[in-house]
């Protein structure tokens, strides 16, 4: 079945206290995306992969890095995480016609 | 870059009603445009999308419809169900070719259907 995993699902952390939200996807995709959903705001992207090794910041990357050594992995790092990084996660891929996203991950930063 | 605007935030409808949502682009080289259902708890999947070489799209009870002069596109729901309660989510993007290029979102418009 194609998907995208994303985990954890859920995410308690406190500042500053790096965290890493991992990104899996088994259509082999070029092309995947961080998202981060808040209420209002809907979709921004944080980061986008176009292939291995090849990365590029979206619209909202402050505070955030990703790393793209395989093909099907494309984590999400927080290095020092500030509670303004609440907010719902979506990892995505993307082939020609679609972009399939993962369940997401909510993670609240006290 | 582009900018996609979304309208209504939020739209009620009775059952068997229709609901329409409206998105402007502003980027005349975006040339195609999806929409994404966002169930409750879920991450968003593609529901329709149109290119912009052609003017209207159905699916049974959904339809987009483009009008490229104007810039905007809509998603029309007929026949409202209960299921059809979520986030709905407008897009555009540059296809180019071989990949798909960069969605830019509009924020979202929660639908509910009540019955």
């Amino acid at each position: 079945e194609a998907q995208v995993t994303q985990n954890p699902r859920y995410l308690i952390t406190v500042t500053g206290k790096k965290l890493t939200v991992t990104c899996s996807q088994n259509m082999n995709h070029e092309y995947m995306s961080w998202y981060r959903q808040d209420p209002g705001l809907g979709l921004r992207q944080i980061y986008y992969s176009m292939n291995v090794e090849v990365t590029d910041k979206g619209d909202v990357p402050e505070g955030y890095k990703v790393s793209r050594k395989e093909k099907r992995n494309f984590p999400l790092i927080l290095e020092s995480p500030s509670p303004n990084q609440t907010s719902l996660y979506f990892c995505a891929s993307f082939d020609f016609q679609e972009a399939f996203f993962g369940q997401g991950t909510r993670l609240t930063v006290v | 870059g582009e900018n996609v605007e979304q309208h209504p935030s939020t739209l009620s409808v009775q059952e068997g009603d229709s609901a329409v949502i409206k998105c402007t682009y502003s980027d005349s080289a975006s040339n195609y445009f999806p929409w994404y259902k966002q169930e409750l708890g879920k991450g968003p999947q593609l529901i329709i999308d149109i290119r912009s070489n052609v003017g209207e799209k159905k699916d049974q009870r959904i339809a987009v419809t483009l009008n490229k002069t104007a810039k905007h596109f809509s998603l029309h729901i007929t026949e409202t169900q209960p299921e059809d309660s979520a986030v709905y989510f407008c897009a555009a993007s540059t296809d180019r070719g071989s990949t798909l290029g960069r969605l830019y979102f509009g924020r979202g418009t929660q639908l509910t259907v009540w019955p």
